[in-house]
């Protein structure tokens, strides 16, 4: 499997509050990814990272901003959270940006009261 | 319209049974495709890629038609272990690497 792991794994917090979560990779892989994955929608592209400092948003990014310092860490921030953002978040990692694989973290869930 | 559509299902199959899904999508200029496959509450995990010749992965059989924009998916001889959700996944512009994904078809294998 490859090394990804996302912390949080659960959190709960309140409307309006921030929020940060946390992918990072061991693979050195240059592309990495952060997805919401929501019943009757499948998975959506938030925000992308083709590089260190590099990001370009998805199909759903507003509400949500990211950051990429180092290779292995790929943040992403909910400013002020609510609820239409509670949701399962996957992060993935790629070697290329061509094709169409790539490696999944286990996922945070995310739940906004 | 969805840029990808599935059947949700649930397909429910005995074991032994042969089952297959289909996707289409909407974008005729989409460059690559591809299955994934996602356990429940787990992360999702590429399955095969698809393409145009049609390709083979044991029991596993994917088919691309670019004319009628369709891609499918044949499971033969199912097993308990290939309940799961299949997910379609199709690469628009091939460089990238934003893909778009089908909310995916449920499949349960029963004994």
């Amino acid at each position: 499997d490859a090394g990804i792991t996302q912390s949080p794994r659960h959190k709960v917090t309140e409307t309006g509050t921030p929020v940060t979560l946390r992918c990072h990779q061991t693979e050195n892989h240059r592309y990495m990814y952060w997805y919401r994955q929501d019943p009757g929608h499948g998975l959506r592209l938030i925000h992308y990272s083709y590089g260190v400092k590099d990001t370009d948003k998805g199909e759903v990014s507003d509400g949500y901003s990211v950051s990429r310092s180092k290779t292995e860490d790929f943040l992403l921030t909910l400013e002020s959270a609510t609820s239409s953002q509670t949701s399962v978040y996957f992060c993935a990692i790629s070697e290329s940006n061509f094709g169409g694989e790539q490696y999944f973290g286990p996922g945070t869930r995310l739940t906004v009261t | 319209r969805k840029e990808v559509e599935q059947d949700p299902g649930p397909f429910n199959v005995p074991e032994g049974a042969t089952v297959a899904f289909n996707c289409t999508y909407s974008n005729s200029a989409s460059q690559s495709f591809f299955w994934y496959r996602q356990d429940c509450r787990k992360e999702p995990k590429l399955l095969m890629s698809v393409y145009s010749s049609g390709n083979e992965d044991g029991r596993f059989t994917a088919q691309l038609n670019r004319a009628s924009q369709y891609i499918s998916l044949l499971i033969r001889d199912s097993k308990l272990s290939d309940s799961a959700t299949y997910l379609c996944v199709v690469n628009p512009s091939g460089n990238t690497g934003k893909l778009i994904f089908g909310q995916g078809t449920t499949l349960q294998v029963k004994p």
